[in-house]
């Protein structure tokens, strides 16, 4: 159970797009297709912005979209807003009933 | 509304033991699986441990196993982590938070608990 690897940081203007990835095994990450992506603003609880891979919860804009190719997963936000600035973590399941989460990524809107 | 409120956390020796627990209101509690996650200060989000809705399944993360032991009670829509031999490095917030019902996808969370662990 390591935890999958996420760039430390990203940074966007508002109003561009920002990618962040979310790189595992086959045991993880490549081997199902249940990878959620998470947001979390200082001193917040985390909120669910992606399940499924690409699914967005009720709510959530759908400027934020999830994707996955091999063992690697991608959340894209377009059209970046002020309120986007937070940081960010990648889940997947890995078998046996557990989960893994990434290290997060912290971005900035410049 | 969903509610998910913990209680159980403060400072604790190592070696010694604590218990967590997580009252749920605002949703059918046995219909879901719930979790536990924790975050150190200044850290990142690490699972913990995973209960699906009638105890049959269980999942703890190596950091954790053979130490913290989840379970649930039903009937009183309550989540709990009994938590043993306790190190510096469990010392961090500790969340519960529901299954949205397929795997790695929590969808509320509560506010957590904080666990410090030091002599």
């Amino acid at each position: 159970q390591s935890a999958l690897t996420q760039p430390r940081s990203v940074s966007g203007s508002p109003g561009q797009s920002v990618t962040i990835s979310c790189t595992g095994t086959s045991s993880d990450v490549g081997g199902y297709n249940y990878v959620s992506w998470y947001q979390q603003h200082p001193g917040k609880a985390p909120k669910l912005m992606i399940y499924d891979v690409s699914k967005r919860p009720s709510g959530v804009p759908d400027r934020f979209s999830g994707s996955k190719s091999g063992n690697t997963a991608s959340l894209t936000i377009s059209g970046l807003q002020a309120e986007d600035e937070a940081d960010y973590y990648c889940c997947s399941y890995a078998g046996s009933y557990t989960e893994v989460f990434g290290g997060g990524t912290k971005l900035t809107v410049l | 509304e969903v509610q998910l409120v913990e209680s159980g956390g403060g400072l604790v020796q190592p070696g010694r033991s604590l218990r967590l627990s997580c009252a749920a209101s605002g949703f059918t509690f046995d219909d879901y699986a719930m979790h536990w996650v924790r975050q150190a200060p200044g850290k990142g989000l690490e699972w913990v441990s995973g209960i699906s809705w009638n105890s049959g399944s269980i999942g703890y993360a190596d950091s954790v196993k053979g130490r913290f032991t989840i379970s649930r009670d039903n009937a009183k829509n309550s989540l709990y982590l009994q938590m043993n031999s306790l190190r510096a490095e469990d010392t961090a917030l500790y969340y519960c938070a529901k299954g949205a019902g397929v795997p790695a996808a929590m969808n509320y969370w509560g506010q957590g608990t904080l666990v410090t662990v030091s002599s």
